[in-house]
């Protein structure tokens, strides 16, 4: 099986721009969550994908939205972009049935630059 | 929320010791705590897992303990080798039947040879 990809892999913006990430699932996975790496947070949850709708949210302002399609392709946007924003933005896949918990798949993450 | 704490930050191993990492948490409806492992460069990766129904896990030379009256789970590593240095992060959900992981700050684990 393929693993999980996301595009682009590097990014450079300024701010004020806004970006969009992809992630593309493991197959028949049907539950992709996003978190955001830098140095000084570490990992932090961004919200989480399931069927096309968002099942679970992190504490992250409004700048930060996402949507899945029906393939369970995952798209992250991310508007007025902040210095602070820069981060590697890691995307995750797993089976992902209903409160329940299944060993989640990263991929291997976009790395964002804002300058 | 969840709030999770990992200790040490780095920790610095010979070549066949043991590494232990230890994650508290605040939240007592959490039932399941997984460890990543994630090597310079790469994607964080599963390595192993565990539910509140148990208390240990085993798998080859790694296992994970659960103290739920404590609230703390520990990684240990036995006959550590340099290919284990990496950087180890402990997850812990939400409560609410929701899963909101919440992550400890990773530990850098260095084994020298």
């Amino acid at each position: 099986k393929a693993g999980v990809t996301q595009t682009p892999r590097y990014l450079i913006k300024t701010r004020g721009q806004q970006v969009t990430l992809s992630c593309s699932p493991i197959s028949g996975h049907r539950s992709v969550s996003w978190y955001q790496q830098t140095p000084g947070q570490g990992l932090q949850f961004l919200f989480e994908y399931f069927s096309e709708t968002q099942r679970n949210k992190g504490n992250f302002p409004g700048r930060f939205s996402g949507r899945q399609f029906s393939n369970s392709r995952s798209e992250m946007n991310v508007s007025t972009l902040e210095l602070g924003d820069s981060a590697l933005y890691l995307c995750a896949s797993s089976l992902g049935g209903p409160l329940a918990f299944n060993e989640q798949f990263f991929g291997p993450g976009t790395r964002l630059t804002v300058l | 929320g969840e709030n999770v704490e990992q200790h040490p930050s780095t920790l610095s191993v010979q070549e066949g010791d043991s590494a232990v990492i230890k994650c508290t948490y605040s939240d007592s409806a959490s039932n399941y705590f997984p460890w990543y492992k994630q090597e310079l460069g790469k994607r964080p990766q599963l390595i192993i897992d565990i539910r509140s129904n148990v208390g240990e896990k085993k798998d080859q030379r790694i296992a994970v303990t659960l103290n739920k009256t404590a609230k703390h789970f520990s990684l240990h590593i036995t006959e550590t080798q340099p290919e284990d240095s990496a950087v180890y992060f402990c997850a812990a959900p939400s409560s609410g039947g929701s899963y909101i992981p919440t992550f400890g700050r990773g530990t850098s684990l260095i084994v020298h040879p």
